[in-house]
């Protein structure tokens, strides 16, 4: 089955620098790639997808991601950090075998510092 | 346009209680889920469905069941509360596998 792995629990980003979450995927075929963010207490808000064509692929909030077959990686990417950027990060697959169902990261914490 | 709604928002139960976990959508997606999330967890499946009438388990089925009668509600039912299943629940639609889900606000379950 399709599942990606979160490699760091907690990342710590000073406002106003740069920003990489990794991801990797486990698939033979393209992945379908997903990255949302959940604030404290709140839901998950999609930030961006991936299903064929550019591999880079932009998002909301500033947010971007890389999509590379040849490291089997997803990673999130942005250029200056807000303080509001802080929250939870998960990487998510669609699972052909769970109906196209999401198959999660276990989450990256994201803390910014002033 | 209401999105994904979940009720209630929180719950408290006693172990061995059963109850259901309403889940409706307004956007006519056909691809709906359920998934609890955990501490250190991610958020893990435990039922979905792929239209009214069509619904299959996930990763972490026991304890849970789910209906699809409609394609706007899709509720997961606590047969009888363990302390295991403290948890936030969150359901999910899709309009299909070249879409995005939309997740609800969820679900804070206690069970004591």
């Amino acid at each position: 089955a399709q599942s990606v792995t979160q490699p760091d629990i907690h990342i710590t980003v000073s406002e106003g620098a740069s920003l990489e979450l990794r991801c990797n995927y486990s698939y033979g075929a393209t992945p379908y790639l997903f990255w949302y963010v959940q604030s404290p207490g709140q839901g998950l808000q999609l930030l961006l997808k991936y299903f064929s064509g550019d591999t880079l692929v932009q998002g909301i909030k500033g947010f971007e991601a890389e999509f590379k077959r040849s490291q089997s990686s997803f990673n999130l990417r942005k250029p200056s950090v807000h303080w509001s950027d802080a929250a939870e990060y998960f990487c998510a697959v669609m699972n052909s075998n769970s109906g196209y169902a999401l198959n999660f990261g276990k989450g990256t914490s994201l803390l910014v510092t002033p | 346009n209401a999105g994904v709604t979940q009720t209630p928002k929180f719950q408290v139960l006693k172990t061995g209680q059963s109850m259901t976990l309403q889940c409706a959508q307004d956007m006519n997606h056909e691809y709906m889920s359920w998934y609890r999330q955990d501490p250190g967890m991610g958020l893990r499946l435990i039922h979905y469905s792929v239209g009214a009438g069509i619904t299959d388990q996930g990763e972490v089925p026991n304890g849970y069941n789910v209906s699809r009668s409609t394609t706007e509600d899709f509720p997961l039912r606590l047969l009888s509360a363990a302390p295991s299943q403290t948890s936030v629940y969150f359901c999910a639609s899709s309009a299909g596998q070249y879409y995005g889900y939309t997740f609800g606000s969820g679900t804070r379950l206690t069970v004591v």
